[in-house]
């Protein structure tokens, strides 16, 4: 049983340029959660969504950044126009149920915007 | 404003040596806490989650325990492999405290 699993491990952008991320839950997961993470910073939650719903995006910039997560496919985070700080491990993170049950998170896609 | 607080941020022990980790929160309706455990250079991985005062969970050298304000994970004779940063979360409120990051030397 595959874990969470996210692509790509490492995205190198120039600034004014878009980013994907995309996060695969594990089987029979229906909700994922998106966190940022600088260096030596905790995890930042930014959107919750379950399939075809944002159901939390209280922690989501207001501008360049949207997060969709379709019937079919990988959740996919999406950052236009990047600019250096948006330089920051994500992290994806699934769950089978509700948000009091256990996250499993994958091993993070680090975003380094030149 | 929900917050969740970790001290100390870093931490150096003696293997061996055991001590504890707090975690003290002020999120409003918390329904449970979690800990997990990050390795450099990789997602979060999973360790308890507590759900009412009083209660305590036990894995191998780690023990968690919860009261209304706060939370400790108590490391008992330390290996150099139980070195990471740990993190505490609120459940179901989505946030994490910055974490302490534990050394364990030989």
């Amino acid at each position: 049983n595959a874990g969470v699993m996210q692509n790509p491990r490492h995205l190198v952008r120039r600034r004014g340029q878009e980013a994907r991320l995309r996060c695969s839950p594990m089987k029979g997961h229906s909700h994922v959660y998106w966190y940022r993470q600088l260096p030596e910073e905790g995890l930042k939650f930014m959107v919750y969504l379950q399939k075809e719903n944002i159901i939390d995006e209280s922690g989501m910039p207001k501008e360049r950044f949207s997060a969709e997560f379709p019937k079919e496919g990988p959740s996919i985070l999406r950052i236009q126009q990047v600019v250096r700080g948006d330089s920051a491990a994500y992290f994806c993170a699934s769950s089978p149920g509700t948000t009091s049950e256990k996250l499993f998170f994958g091993s993070g896609t680090q975003l380094s915007v030149l | 404003e929900d917050q969740v607080t970790q001290s100390p941020e870093a931490l150096r022990l003696q293997e061996g040596e055991s001590s504890s980790l707090n975690c003290s929160y002020t999120v409003s309706g918390l329904r449970g806490l979690f800990w997990y455990r990050q390795d450099p250079g990789k997602g979060p991985e999973f360790l308890f989650t507590l759900y009412s005062a009083g209660e305590e969970k036990e894995k191998e050298r780690l023990k968690a325990t919860l009261t209304k304000k706060e939370s400790f994970l108590h490391i008992t004779a330390p290996k150099p492999e139980d070195s990471a940063t740990y993190l505490c979360g609120g459940a179901d409120k989505l946030i994490f405290g910055t974490g302490t990051r534990l050394q364990v030397f030989p």
